[in-house]
């Protein structure tokens, strides 16, 4: 069953846009969240992150959200940039398992020139 | 700084062969994952290792999987006899144990049972 939901398999949004990827989690125990990107043939790549503690995390052009009420976190990229085109994931650890990721199954964006 | 290193990038077999992927972690941490990747299930952990120690194999599908990490900068995971759902994309990513800390992943192995 899975814990952490991406219901939007793909995005795409024009060059200079925002992009608002969207997770939903169903774990109320989780307390960590992050978020990776993923370029074809490569591994995932460590994006930003958010604790349970916060409702708000800034990094550049990268800022994730939290709603905790409503198990909801989103990622909001301005503006985007054709670099950004990759498959976004969103994961959080279990800390039962040695805080082993709990993914979705990730949303492809596209950002068109 | 070398990151998460595994090998094969690429592999294609046929049923029944042995199969053995490797993974050398960042060196200093402490836990090491294999996860793997399909298309139906996503990413999804199969097993992890702390301080070399297998600590989880729930989520090794069946006997024919197996993991080892011998030392703190080598690990492996073998699948014998292999079958054709086995194909998939398998990752090996390494962390400290902490809440607060990424795990990094290498490339994958883009694993093909024919």
């Amino acid at each position: 069953d899975q814990q952490v939901k991406q219901n939007s398999p793909s995005l795409s949004v024009q060059e200079g846009r925002i992009s608002i990827l969207n997770c939903d989690y169903t774990n109320s125990m989780f307390d960590y969240f992050l978020w990776y990107k993923k370029y074809p043939a490569e591994g995932p790549t460590f994006l930003i992150s958010i604790s349970s503690i916060k409702d708000k995390n800034e990094d550049g052009r990268f800022t994730v959200f939290l709603n905790k009420s409503a198990k909801h976190l989103s990622l909001h990229i301005v503006p985007s940039q054709p670099g950004d085109s990759a498959v976004y994931f969103c994961a959080a650890p279990d800390s039962n398992s040695g805080y082993a990721l709990n993914f979705g199954k990730g949303t492809s964006l596209l950002v068109t020139p | 700084d070398a990151g998460v290193i595994q090998s094969p990038r690429h592999e294609v077999t046929e049923m029944g062969q042995e199969v053995t992927l490797r993974c050398k972690p960042i060196s200093g941490h402490n836990s090491l994952f294999w996860y793997r990747q399909t298309m139906m299930r996503g990413l999804e952990l199969l097993i992890y290792f702390n301080n070399n120690v297998p600590i989880d194999d729930s989520g090794m599908p069946e006997d024919r999987f197996s993991a080892k990490m011998p030392n703190a900068s080598f690990s492996t995971l073998k699948i014998q006899p292999s079958e054709p759902r086995d194909s998939a994309v398998y990752f090996c990513a390494s962390s400290f144990t902490s809440v607060g800390q990424p795990q990094h992943f290498g490339d994958g192995t883009r694993l093909s049972i024919l």
